[in-house]
């Protein structure tokens, strides 16, 4: 079964950019058969859709968030990973990277990772 | 964006009840409706995609309907591992948004 795991810096400064991986374990991010999803929640609120990435590279990124995000993928590691720039209090959440159903564009998030807090505070 | 809008937003209910949240949609998302649950602390869980198949491993007690706009998640009746809040999440078109939230509550 696929199993997906965040990690990263807990706590990152307002203005820097946060980083985070996705490990995936149980499946291979390049069978090309799923998008990899980024999905956040503040403290407390309910869910954003952030972003995907298909193995190939290929991107979609939420239009709200789109000037500072960049999702990228690498197959050797069975990795992909989130980027966030200029980052101000109203990007606290719990960050979770998720694999959709399929590659349709149509399919949900059916396997999560367990969510990672980032909190940007000075 | 298409905007989703649940209701009720909080829902207190007894074990052995049925359940009926709904989500409407701002527009027609044909059948590409997907209901999810979470408890405190965890990553939401799959119950429902394109409005009424239901996910693996997930009980029969729950089901889901509608099309176009109007959609329903239906919980036959309630056990207590049931106690959650639930999300609509619309996937016809990226970016793929998500309902308010309804927080099902023990009587």
């Amino acid at each position: 079964q696929v199993q997906l795991q965040e990690s990263g810096p807990g706590l990152v400064k307002p203005s820097q950019t946060l980083s985070l991986t996705c490990t995936v374990s149980g499946g291979s991010i390049s069978s090309g058969d799923y998008y990899w999803s980024w999905i956040r929640q503040p403290p407390g609120k309910g869910l954003e859709w952030i972003g995907y990435i298909y193995y190939s590279g290929s991107t979609y990124y939420n239009p709200s968030l789109k000037s500072r995000v960049t999702i990228s993928v690498d197959t050797s590691k069975n990795q992909f990973s989130l980027k966030l720039s200029s980052v101000t209090a109203a990007d606290t959440a719990v960050y979770y990277c998720a694999r959709d159903r399929g590659y349709s564009g149509y399919d949900p998030p059916d396997y999560w990772g367990q969510g990672t807090l980032v909190t940007v505070s000075s | 964006d298409i905007q989703m809008t649940q209701s009720p937003s909080s829902l207190s209910a007894s074990v052995g009840d049925r359940v009926t949240i709904t989500c409407r949609a701002s527009q027609s998302i044909s059948s590409y409706l997907n209901w999810y649950q979470q408890k405190p602390g965890k990553a939401p869980k799959l119950l429902i995609y394109v409005a009424s198949s239901l996910q693996s491993g997930v009980p029969s007690r729950f089901s889901g309907s509608g099309s176009g706009t109007d959609f329903t998640l239906t919980i036959s009746s309630l056990q207590p591992e049931d106690f959650a809040t639930y999300y609509c999440q619309q996937s016809y078109s990226t970016p793929g948004t998500f309902g308010q939230g309804t927080k099902l509550e023990i009587k």
